[in-house]
């Protein structure tokens, strides 16, 4: 099993402040996929990066995928409170193949 | 936008007593997945399923578990004998084709044994 250790696992700021999570392994990954999940309720895909170096924008999200594939950051710019949630990072070796997923890290935006 | 159902959305069942969980993956996916999450704990995969077979399973997936694709839309995990330690949120995935890496997850099932 390819473990993905994500940091940190608990981040508490203020709206309108910059943050940057952090998704690690030891092993390569063909793909990383990083989710956002509220209580009670499936992940939700947020992006999925494949090309070591690769970095995706999506609003005020921006994920980089690591040179040799085995890590990956999400930063998030100006962080408001509907950013508040539990964001996942999962990967697989191939495509189709079963996703390991880190534990997660809990991001709460207060006002 | 195609979305990823899953019913019931809480099931609680008695310890021993056999439950089928359902799911309607999205209409022209053909890779479909069941994963758990314990409460407190990370999504772990359960199984894997395309062309109407188990294309892969985890140590957690044993003889109590089994999965079907009973017709064109639904795909069901049953646990035959439910113990305690089955309580936890079931998700389904499915994911559109062989060149795709995405898997889109559904709701969830809250099974709670008791």
């Amino acid at each position: 099993t390819q473990l993905l250790e994500q940091s940190p696992q608990f981040l508490s700021i203020q709206e309108g402040e910059n943050l940057t999570v952090y998704c690690n392994s030891s092993s390569v990954f063909s793909s990383l996929q990083w989710y956002r999940q509220e209580p009670g309720e499936g992940p939700v895909l947020l992006v999925t990066v494949v090309t070591g170096g690769e970095v995706k924008k999506l609003k005020r999200l921006t994920f980089q995928f690591g040179d040799a594939r085995k890590d990956s950051s999400l930063h998030i710019t100006a962080a408001q409170p509907g950013d508040t949630g539990l964001y996942l990072c999962a990967g697989a070796p191939n495509s189709g193949y079963a996703l390991n997923f880190g534990k997660g890290t809990s991001l709460l935006v207060t006002p | 936008e195609p979305e990823v159902t899953q019913t019931p959305s809480h099931q609680v069942t008695q310890m021993g007593q056999e439950v089928i969980l359902r799911c309607v993956p999205i209409s022209n996916h053909l890779y479909f997945y069941w994963y758990r999450q314990i409460l407190g704990q990370k999504v772990e995969f359960l199984v894997s399923f395309y062309n109407n077979e188990i294309s892969e399973k985890s140590e957690i997936f044993d003889d109590q578990f089994s999965v079907e694709r009973p017709d064109g839309s639904n795909f069901t995990l049953k646990i035959r004998s439910t113990k305690l330690e089955d309580s936890a949120m079931y998700f389904c995935a499915s994911r559109v084709d062989s060149y795709a890496y995405e898997q889109y997850f559904g709701p969830g099932t809250r099974l709670t044994v008791t």
